[in-house]
């Protein structure tokens, strides 16, 4: 099963336009969630992350939300820019410390020049 | 300079065959973890270590083994390779008490 969801496999949007990329998942003991964004042939990288106490994080043309009630958190990218075509995933961290991220299975952005 | 390296970055093997695919890290972390990456499926643990004498399976550790041999190496060993286990390898380190964890390039590994 699949604890946390991606259900859009792709998004492409117009540069300058914004991004809206949503995560979905199921365990209400999830308690830290990030963002990676991945190039084609690199690993993924960190982007943004978001604590379950708050319900938004912000760095620069990057925001999350989290809507804990909804088990629902979203990426929004504005303006979005072509060097942000990649593909996003959401992770969570369930409660304690060991470390195990759970991914979803990632968005193919695609920004349009 | 790359703080955490795989190699090699590609490999062909044969069913049957044992591989070995290395992680090295420059940024201190005493946690590091292998993961896969299939289409369609994001990235799944197979395994995960908090120290050099600290070893744990992941989601999907069966047909893997793995070996600790220093706090900045993490090695993951295919006994006798089959073809679903073609896929993308990542590795990945973290520091204790810190939420991010950092990523490698990548192994592509295909298994005919």
């Amino acid at each position: 099963d699949q604890q946390v969801k991606q259900n859009s496999p792709s998004l492409s949007v117009q540069e300058g336009r914004i991004s809206i990329l949503n995560c979905d998942y199921t365990n209400s003991m999830f308690d830290y969630f990030l963002w990676y964004k991945k190039y084609p042939a690199e690993g993924p990288t960190f982007l943004i992350s978001i604590s379950s106490i708050k319900d938004k994080n912000e760095d620069g043309r990057f925001t999350v939300f989290l809507n804990k009630s909804a088990k629902h958190l979203s990426l929004h990218i504005v303006p979005s820019q072509p060097g942000d075509s990649a593909v996003y995933f959401c992770a969570a961290y369930g409660s304690g410390n060991t470390g195990k991220l759970i991914f979803g299975q990632g968005t193919t952005l695609q920004v349009k020049p | 300079d790359a703080d955490v390296t795989q190699t090699p970055r590609n490999r062909i093997t044969k069913t049957g065959k044992r591989i070995m695919l290395e992680c090295s890290q420059t940024k201190g972390h005493d946690r590091m973890y292998w993961y896969r990456q299939d289409p369609g499926l994001g990235l799944r643990l197979i395994y995960y270590s908090f120290d050099v004498k600290d070893i744990n399976k992941g989601e999907i550790s069966d047909g893997y083994s793995v070996s600790r041999q220093a706090q900045a190496k993490f090695s993951l060993s295919l006994e006798s390779a089959i073809p679903n286990q073609t896929a993308l390898y990542f590795c990945a380190t973290r520091r204790a008490g810190g939420e991010t964890q950092y990523f490698g390039p990548g192994t592509r590994l295909l298994v005919l």
